[in-house]
């Protein structure tokens, strides 16, 4: 079993919907989890983290963490064509290492 | 604020050349990572310095791979002799180190290396 687990998609939704983008972890003591969107030949860039259960809102992207479900998940409101990507789940260790999930492509159809 | 910057953007060799990878993190950021990722797989870590120490390299593939970080600024990751299964794009990230599990990574471009 992986230690990070997503959906490798497709994801496709309509400009304006709500894209919903899930990750799964196997180690019940991970704290952090990183979600970055990846454009096509360009540097992975940090969405959002979180680390304490619940949500976590930053204009448009809302994280969610469950750890007793081993599950992290954002949720992109009013997805518009520009986010259009891949976007790659990590958690990190005590050590800093961050473990990556094999990412999600979504995309947004005008 | 200059970011994570990566030098070659792009590097085509054959099978038993070497080649040489430059990182040059975040001006002030102690920790600087490589990660890799092959075709059709997740970005795999390979190891971690804080400042000149590797402080963890147990996702380096063996012994063809060298990283260096001399006076704890800017890193190098050679490859000699390279081989096929080593292509892919090579990311360098640094962060701050204040922050533990919380600590941000910074990603550079990448190095999409191909080996013929």
């Amino acid at each position: 079993q992986k230690e990070v687990e997503q959906n490798s998609g497709p994801l496709s939704v309509p400009e304006g919907a709500i894209a919903s983008l899930n990750c799964t972890y196997s180690d019940r003591g991970s704290q952090s989890f990183f979600w970055y969107r990846q454009y096509s030949g360009k540097s992975p860039e940090l969405i959002m983290f979180i680390y304490s259960n619940g949500d976590k809102e930053d204009g448009r992207f809302t994280a969610q963490l469950n750890k007793a479900s081993q599950y992290v998940s954002l949720l992109i409101r009013d997805s518009q064509p520009s986010d259009s990507a891949t976007y790659l789940c990590a958690e990190i260790n005590q050590g800093g290492k961050l473990i990556f999930g094999q990412g999600t492509e979504l995309s947004v159809k005008p | 604020e200059a970011g994570v910057t990566q030098f070659p953007s792009h590097s085509v060799i054959e099978k038993g050349q070497t080649v040489t990878l430059r990182c040059d993190p975040i001006s002030g950021h102690d920790n600087l990572y490589w990660y890799r990722r092959v075709m059709g797989k997740e970005i795999k870590f390979l190891l971690h310095f804080v400042k000149e120490s590797k402080q963890d390299e147990s996702g380096m593939p063996n012994n063809r791979f060298l990283a260096e970080r001399t006076g704890g600024t800017y890193s190098t990751l050679k490859v000699q002799p390279a081989e096929l299964e080593d292509s892919g794009v090579y990311f360098c990230a640094s962060s701050q180190g204040s922050s533990g599990v919380k600590d941000t990574q910074y990603f550079g471009p990448g190095t999409r290396l191909t080996v013929l």
